[in-house]
């Protein structure tokens, strides 16, 4: 069964300091994986995208890797702000069924940062 | 651009009522799609659609209807609501041809009541 499955479910960490989310996936045939943030009430916001041939990618402070051969993903928040305070939101496209693919959703890591 | 709209925001029915959660985008994407997000589960696709005139079911479609007669417009109808209908619903949109893999883009919400 395709799953997504992300860990921790929730965190607590202080304003500058740094955190690494984890998202494992049992997805297959894999197509991409994708970061989204979302803020409470409203709706998610991709933060990057990754191909199987790609390792890492940045938006900013985030950095997403992708290590194909484990099925692992990690999202690291660099000298976290209080807008980062969300929900982190890993997600995997099967590839089949057109562009979006079969798109699996994780449950979320949420992240309080503290000032 | 506004992107992706969706209204209303909220709403309150009782068991056994009908409504339609409207939303619209002005990206032309072609391809829109319909979650719920439930707490401490996954977002969840209900429906989407790749164009004008094409629709197809998600992973739980039972109980709501789709139609897409515009490229801008996908409605999700309630046809007679239950308390297990009580979620937060998404719309989302998204390009659907040429190289994948394309961004989605998602609406703010509209948190729904049933009871």
């Amino acid at each position: 069964k395709n799953q997504v499955e992300q860990s921790p479910q929730s965190l607590i960490i202080l304003e500058g300091k740094n955190c690494t989310l984890q998202c494992n996936y049992t997805v297959s045939p894999f197509s991409n994986l994708r970061w989204y943030k979302q803020d409470t009430g409203r709706g998610p916001v991709s933060l990057t995208i990754m191909t199987f041939s790609e390792n890492t990618k940045s938006n900013g402070r985030y950095t997403a890797t992708l290590d194909a051969d484990t099925k692992q993903s990690s999202l690291h928040i660099t000298a976290s702000q209080l807008s980062d305070s969300a929900s982190y939101i890993c997600v995997v496209s099967a590839s089949y069924g057109g562009s979006q693919g079969n798109l699996i959703f994780g449950k979320g890591t949420k992240l309080s940062v503290k000032p | 651009n506004a992107g992706v709209t969706q209204t209303p925001k909220f709403q309150v029915l009782k068991t056994g009522q009908s409504m339609t959660l409207q939303c619209a985008q002005d990206m032309n994407h072609e391809y829109m799609s319909w979650y719920r997000q439930d707490p401490g589960m996954g977002l969840r696709l209900i429906h989407y659609s790749v164009g004008a005139g094409i629709t197809d079911q998600g992973e739980v479609p039972n109980g709501y209807n789709v139609s897409r007669s515009t490229t801008e417009d996908f409605p999700l109808r309630l046809l007679s609501a239950a308390p297990s209908q009580t979620s937060v619903y998404f719309c989302a949109s998204s390009y659907w041809s040429g190289e994948p893999p394309h961004e989605q883009y998602f609406g703010p919400g509209t948190r729904l009541t049933v009871t």
